[in-house]
């Protein structure tokens, strides 16, 4: 069985770098095609998509966050990571991964199907 | 980017009720919407995808409608571990939430 585990800083400065990584365990990354997503939560903007990347390469990043946002895929150590530069307290959120499953039956869905526990970022100074 | 609005926000049941949220899209996205269950301090959970299908771990009276730009979830026989809130979201790039509708007991 999947499980996914988000870990990194939970308080970061504003203007800084905010950096997680997500374990991945029980099922090498590589097999299947899944895209590999982060998702934040805030009071103020409820569930947001931030981005995702395709296990065999491509990403796609929220317009809305697309100049601040990298993610990236280290399969050695099965885990993916999100940096978001630039942080404001607007940043500040419940961080999610979660895995992204593809079906293709007259057009392709995207579903979320896995999801990590969360962890809590904040932006303060 | 495609707008989803949920109603109601808020409904109060009792078990055993039956119980539909509604969520509606700014364009037409065909079938292209899931649902997820989330509780306080927990993650969501995927309950429906493609609109109508459902993985092998959600329960069966989750069940899920709707195409073009009007989607609703559907809760029979409404239990105690059901009480929490409900989003939909479409699956068209930039992927995007509905503002959740919260289900209590009454």
């Amino acid at each position: 069985q999947v499980q996914l585990q988000e870990s990194g800083p939970g308080l970061v400065k504003p203007s800084e770098t905010l950096s997680l990584t997500c374990n991945v365990s029980g099922r090498p990354m590589t097999r299947g095609s899944y895209h590999w997503s982060w998702i934040r939560q805030s009071a103020g903007k409820g569930l947001e998509w931030i981005g995702r990347m395709y296990i065999r390469g491509g990403t796609n990043y929220n317009p809305s966050l697309k100049s601040r946002v990298t993610i990236s895929i280290d399969t050695s150590k099965n885990q993916f990571s999100l940096k978001l530069s630039s942080v404001t307290a607007a940043d500040t959120a419940v961080y999610y991964c979660a895995r992204m499953a593809e079906l293709g039956i007259k057009g392709l869905y995207y579903y979320m199907d896995v999801w990590g526990k969360g962890t809590t970022v904040t932006v303060s100074s | 980017d495609i707008q989803l609005t949920q109603s109601p926000s808020s409904l109060s049941a009792s078990v055993g009720d039956r119980v539909t949220i509604s969520c509606r899209t700014s364009q037409d996205i065909n079938n292209y919407v899931n649902w997820y269950q989330q509780k306080p301090g927990k993650p969501p959970t995927l309950l429906i995808y493609a609109a109508s299908l459902f993985p092998s771990a959600a329960p069966s009276r989750f069940s899920g409608g709707g195409s073009g730009t009007d989607f609703t979830l559907t809760i029979t026989n409404l239990q105690t571990e059901d009480f929490a809130t409900y989003y939909c979201q479409q699956s068209s790039s930039p992927w995007t939430f509905g503002q959740g509708t919260k289900v209590d007991i009454k």
